[in-house]
């Protein structure tokens, strides 16, 4: 059983462009979380979805920031007009229900010039 | 949701168990201790959870104690491995979803 799978690994994008992260949960699993980890700070939830829904957006920023996960394919997480502070690696995690052990995939190392 | 609280910092010697202590001293009756820890920069990793009794599998021990205030993660024999930063969270069993996660303990496993 594949783990929590990410990609890219590693995303440049100079400022202004758009970054688009993807997130393909464990088999089973329809719940799946995007954490963000900002260099030298630990992680911090950003969204919780569960097949075409958004449960928990508490943790995303107001703007140029939006998630989605369809019935097929995988989770994105979308950054518009990315800037320098947006560099940070993304973290998706997924369990089978809200209230199970969410496992989480290797992450994806945004990096902003 | 209640807050954990981690030394920042420990050192453990190669092939001794690691002893990691975690207080949460307003933990709800409905909430887990889980464990995690994020080997330099990878994915966090799932350890172990449990809510009242202690827990044991492949990786390590959890034993919390009986007023549910505090507990300790045990890693039976430490290896170089297993140098990482642990993360104690709890987490109310109806939760939305979020982990919320604080410093943690940076373990280094020295030879």
């Amino acid at each position: 059983n594949a783990g929590v799978m990410q990609n890219p690994r590693h995303l440049v994008r100079r400022r202004g462009q758009e970054a688009r992260l993807r997130c393909s949960p464990m088999k089973g699993h329809s719940h799946v979380y995007w954490y963000r980890q900002l260099p030298e700070e630990g992680l911090k939830f950003m969204v919780y979805l569960q097949k075409e829904n958004i449960i928990d957006e508490s943790g995303m920023p107001k703007e140029r920031f939006s998630a989605e996960f369809p019935k097929e394919g995988p989770s994105i997480l979308r950054i518009q007009q990315v800037v320098r502070g947006d560099s940070a690696a993304y973290f998706c995690a997924s369990s089978p229900s809200q209230a199970d052990t969410q496992y989480f995939g290797p992450g994806t190392r945004l990096t902003v010039l | 949701d209640a807050k954990t609280t981690q030394p920042p910092s420990m050192d453990c010697a190669e092939g001794r168990a690691a002893n990691l202590p975690c207080n949460h001293s307003t933990i709800s009756g409905n909430e887990y201790v889980y464990w995690y820890r994020q080997i330099h920069s990878q994915g966090p990793q799932y350890i172990i959870h449990g809510l009242k009794n202690n827990e044991t599998n492949e990786m390590a021990s959890l034993i919390i104690t009986e007023d549910r205030k505090s507990s300790t993660l045990i890693l039976p024999h430490a290896t170089l491995r297993d140098t990482a930063v642990y993360y104690c969270i709890v987490r109310p069993t109806d939760s939305w979803g979020k982990l919320q996660f604080g410093a943690g303990t940076q373990v280094v496993v020295t030879p």
